[in-house]
């Protein structure tokens, strides 16, 4: 099975600063998701990639997947409080999203 | 649509009891998925249906998890007899795929205590 490894697992961060979350695959990605959730609540969808090297941007959060499509970073630029929560990446199996155990973001004022 | 709808909230039972967690998908998705979280293990897969068919099926802990989906816009995950490790707070999300896109909806979680 395909195994999704996220990195760092908890984040504090100023506000206002930059930061950059990783998730590395075991096998090829056929279809990497971002997804945020905050605090007590369900998942929201932030972007998806599919292509090598494809690359998306929403507001202040950008998205890559690498060339060989076995790796994905989230970067924030000038992070603010309204960032907080846990970031997860997905990877499409089938019908379905495995994910990873998410990495938790706190900003600081 | 109100999205994906979750019920209850939270509940809190007894080790042993039975408990049903209710989820509603959005009208139109065809894909409907149960998971569960916890700290130790994050998001888990257990169960995912096609077309109200059970496809996989894999990630149920065991025979004590069941889940059916009798109509399109009805689904039910059932713990019997519920334990304490049980604990943990169960999504459920659903879908529409088309071609490589399956970006899955999710509801706002049950959150589920067996004392």
């Amino acid at each position: 099975s395909q195994e999704l490894e996220q990195s760092p697992q908890s984040l504090i961060v100023q506000e206002g600063k930059n930061l950059t979350i990783n998730c590395t695959s075991s096998k090829t990605l056929y279809g990497l998701y971002w997804y945020k959730q905050k605090y007590g609540e369900g998942l929201i969808f932030l972007m998806m990639l599919q292509k090598g090297g494809e690359e998306k941007s929403h507001e202040k959060i950008t998205a890559k997947l690498d060339e060989k499509k076995q790796q994905s970073s989230l970067h924030i630029t000038a992070s603010q409080p309204s960032h907080a929560g846990i970031y997860l990446c997905g990877a499409q199996s089938g019908y379905a999203l495995n994910f990873g155990k998410g990495t938790s973001l706190l900003v600081t004022p | 649509d109100a999205g994906v709808i979750q019920s209850p909230r939270h509940e809190v039972t007894e080790m042993g009891q039975e408990v049903t967690l209710r989820c509603k998908p959005i009208s139109g998705h065809n894909s409907l998925f149960w998971y569960r979280q916890t700290m130790m293990r994050g998001l888990e897969l257990l169960i995912y249906f096609n077309n109200n068919v059970p496809i996989d099926d894999s990630g149920m802990p065991e025979d004590r998890f069941s889940a059916k989906m009798p109509n399109a816009s009805f689904s039910t995950l059932k713990i019997q007899p519920s334990e304490p490790r049980d604990s943990a707070v169960y999504f459920c999300a659903s879908s529409f795929p088309t071609g490589m896109n399956t970006e899955a909806f999710f509801g706002q979680g049950t959150r589920l205590t067996v004392v």
